[in-house]
């Protein structure tokens, strides 16, 4: 069984660019969840999608965004990008809320 | 504002010590879980645990969930290589999102 597949692993990006990054779960899984990692901040919370809905959302400005497909991949899309949102961003699959979580190895961000 | 907070920091001892690894919180939890994390890889669940008070053990690897919910701790006997990277906690309350502790980074020296 494939586990979750970030892509692309590495990313440069310069300020003011966006970004658009890609997150395929476990087969059979429907809840999505995205993290920021940061040295400073740890690990932070950004969104979970279940059936293509957003069902929670973490302390992030507009600029950070999200969206579902139909057969549960996951995008996340970041505008204008600034320094700090460098950083690694994970994604993780579960059957649902409160299910045990499967991360994939992250997609390391960084801008110039 | 971080509601977990892990100690110590950074842990570097020798291979066939024994360490303990906090997790600490003003706020009551449902469950809590911890990972384990290496380099280039995204965190990989190693316990839940639920009940205040409880006991887990994974090998050389002791859990324990604090009585009233707010604290958890992570005792590891005879470390060894393997067990070096970087440690999380993270608290659940209800369906609200899993909030992470601040994690801890251990080395374990051959």
């Amino acid at each position: 069984k494939a586990g979750v597949t970030q892509t692309p692993r590495y990313l440069i990006k310069t300020r003011g660019q966006q970004v658009t990054l890609s997150c395929s779960p476990i087969s059979g899984h429907r809840s999505v969840s995205w993290y920021q990692q940061t040295p400073g901040q740890g690990l932070q919370f950004l969104f979970e999608y279940f059936s293509e809905t957003q069902r929670n959302k973490g302390n992030f400005p507009g600029r950070f965004s999200g969206r579902q497909f139909s057969n549960s991949r996951s995008e996340m899309n970041v505008s204008t990008l600034e320094l700090g949102d460098s950083a690694l961003y994970l994604c993780a699959s579960s059957l649902g809320w409160g299910n045990i979580q499967y991360f994939g190895a992250g997609t390391r961000l960084s801008v110039l | 504002t971080q509601l977990l907070e892990q100690s110590p920091q950074f842990l570097s001892i020798q291979e066939g010590e024994n360490l303990t690894v906090y997790c600490n919180s003003s706020s009551v939890f449902s469950s809590l879980q911890w990972y384990r994390q290496e380099p280039g890889e995204g965190p990989v669940l190693l316990v839940t645990v639920v009940t205040g008070g409880e006991v887990k053990k994974l090998k050389r690897l002791t859990f324990q969930f604090g009585d009233a919910r707010k604290d958890s701790s992570l005792h590891i006997t005879a470390a060894q290589p393997g067990d070096t990277g970087l440690y999380l906690c993270a608290g659940a309350q209800g369906n609200e999102k899993l909030t992470f502790g601040t994690g801890t980074r251990l080395t374990i020296i051959p």
